[in-house]
């Protein structure tokens, strides 16, 4: 299986700032990955996918890059609705994986 | 407006079953591979199983195979996950999701709780 690393494992921060989340995969995984945000008693929601590509609908503040093994995930100036956890999940081999997850809250 | 709502949780007995089901609506239910993901109370997300939009292709967590089975009836727009065996490992809420170009997981249900204790 496709072990994914993601860290911080949490992270505090002000409003404004930028935020950054890394994902390491234990395997070359392509472009394959994407980024959720899960908000307390909801259901994840789809940011990025393929790494660097926007969803429809999600605001230009997030954004993704990386390929192959290390993926990096960005917030430019953060908001008070973005407290979530945010986690990485590959899909180029199955069983499709998650990382553990970065719990993000606000200074 | 694509919605999918997930059914059948509940209390359960080690060693027993359950069958969950995630009615969808709001998009050609058969072009679309479903998927089902859970999380343990408190914990991450852990994929536990596919099926691809004709339901001829199913995939599974090696923690599920040989105990769940995945299905769908595509005339009635409805994907299911029987749950057989359950022991305290399973209790998690289960959401059921649609893939988008692979397993990008692109629209989800609100998620149901399957508390396995005795």
């Amino acid at each position: 299986d496709v072990r994914m690393t993601q860290s911080p494992s949490s992270l505090s921060a002000s409003v404004g700032d930028r935020v950054t989340i890394t994902c390491q995969a234990s395997q070359d995984i392509k472009n394959y990955l994407n980024w959720y945000q899960q908000k307390p008693g909801k259901a994840p929601k789809l940011l990025i996918y393929d790494a660097s590509n926007l969803e429809t609908g999600v605001p230009s503040r997030f954004s993704g890059s990386g390929s192959r093994t290390d993926f990096t995930f960005t917030i430019n100036s953060l908001q008070p609705e973005d407290i979530a956890t945010y986690y990485c999940q590959q899909y180029n081999n199955l069983p499709i994986t998650f990382g553990q997850g970065t719990r993000l809250e606000i200074k | 407006e694509v919605q999918l709502v997930e059914s059948g949780g509940g209390l359960v007995q080690p060693g027993g079953s359950l069958r969950l089901s995630c009615a969808a609506s709001g998009f050609t239910f058969y072009n679309y591979a479903m998927n089902w993901v859970r999380q343990p109370p408190g914990k991450g997300l852990e994929w536990v199983s596919a099926i691809s939009g004709y339901g001829g292709s199913t995939f599974y967590a090696d923690s599920v195979r040989g105990r769940f089975t995945i299905s769908r009836d595509n005339s009635k727009n409805t994907l299911f996950l029987q749950m057989n065996f359950l022991g305290a490992e399973d209790t998690a809420i289960y959401y059921c999701a649609r893939s988008r170009d692979g397993y990008s997981f692109d629209y989800w249900g609100q998620g149901t709780l399957v508390p396995v204790s005795s």
